[in-house]
């Protein structure tokens, strides 16, 4: 299957600061990307969709403004925190994939001080 | 709206014994059925899936079966070991819009 990379795999920032994730996928284009955030103990709720070259679609209660989502290319899609706060840190998880093949990143352990 | 309900966790087991998580799901035409896996400090694995209805999905001794007359996809080993504790996360692929919905998860703990 194909591969989807996570840069950084962890980060810890100061609170107030902005933090970037990237989400590359490797071998596959990724015309469609989800971002996934998950909480200690809990599942993975969905953030955003994004379609490469448009704005991204935001689910229900999720602030467009605070996390800023890019679709540049078939390749790459980035995640930025903006303002982080303590109650941001959280494990973000991107996913790419086509009909039953879904691929997903390793991972972002974000840690707001 | 769309979801898939998991049993409660965690679970504990001895080595050995017979596992059983249980799923549910609601949701609007066939959905695909995907169990994952979540190791402690790690992204997701795909387990294995199913993408119509009686299909039985199967990996590494863990087996799973698209039952659409109860909406079920209910996960089950035979015989777990220790290295099968982990998270286990049910879920399922909305054809349109390429939504994957996912259970609560269901946390594993097998000791020797």
């Amino acid at each position: 299957g194909a591969v989807v990379s996570q840069h950084p795999s962890w980060v810890i920032c100061k609170s107030g600061t902005s933090v970037k994730i990237e989400c590359r996928s490797l071998d596959f284009q990724a015309t469609t990307m989800f971002w996934y955030r998950q909480f200690p103990k809990q599942s993975l709720m969905l953030m955003a969709t994004s379609n490469e070259g448009s704005k991204a679609t935001y689910e229900q209660g999720v602030e467009k403004d605070k996390f800023l989502i890019n679709h540049a290319s078939l390749t790459l899609s980035t995640l930025t925190v903006t303002s982080a706060h303590p109650e941001d840190s959280s494990f973000y998880i991107c996913r790419t994939g086509e009909g039953n093949e879904q691929y997903f990143g390793p991972g972002t352990r974000l840690t707001v001080t | 709206g769309d979801s898939v309900t998991q049993m409660e966790g965690p679970v504990t087991l001895s080595e050995e014994a017979f596992l059983t998580i249980n799923c549910t799901y609601t949701a609007t035409g066939y959905p695909s059925l995907f169990w994952y896996v979540q190791y402690p400090g790690e992204g997701l694995q795909l387990l294995l899936k199913a993408t119509k209805a009686d299909d039985k999905g199967s990996n590494k001794g863990f087996e799973a079966t698209y039952r659409k007359e109860t909406t079920s996809f209910h996960l089950e080993k035979g015989s777990v070991q220790v290295s099968d504790s982990a998270v286990y996360f049910c879920a399922h692929l909305k054809n349109q819009g390429g939504k994957l919905i996912f259970g609560q998860g269901t946390e594993l703990s097998v000791k020797p």
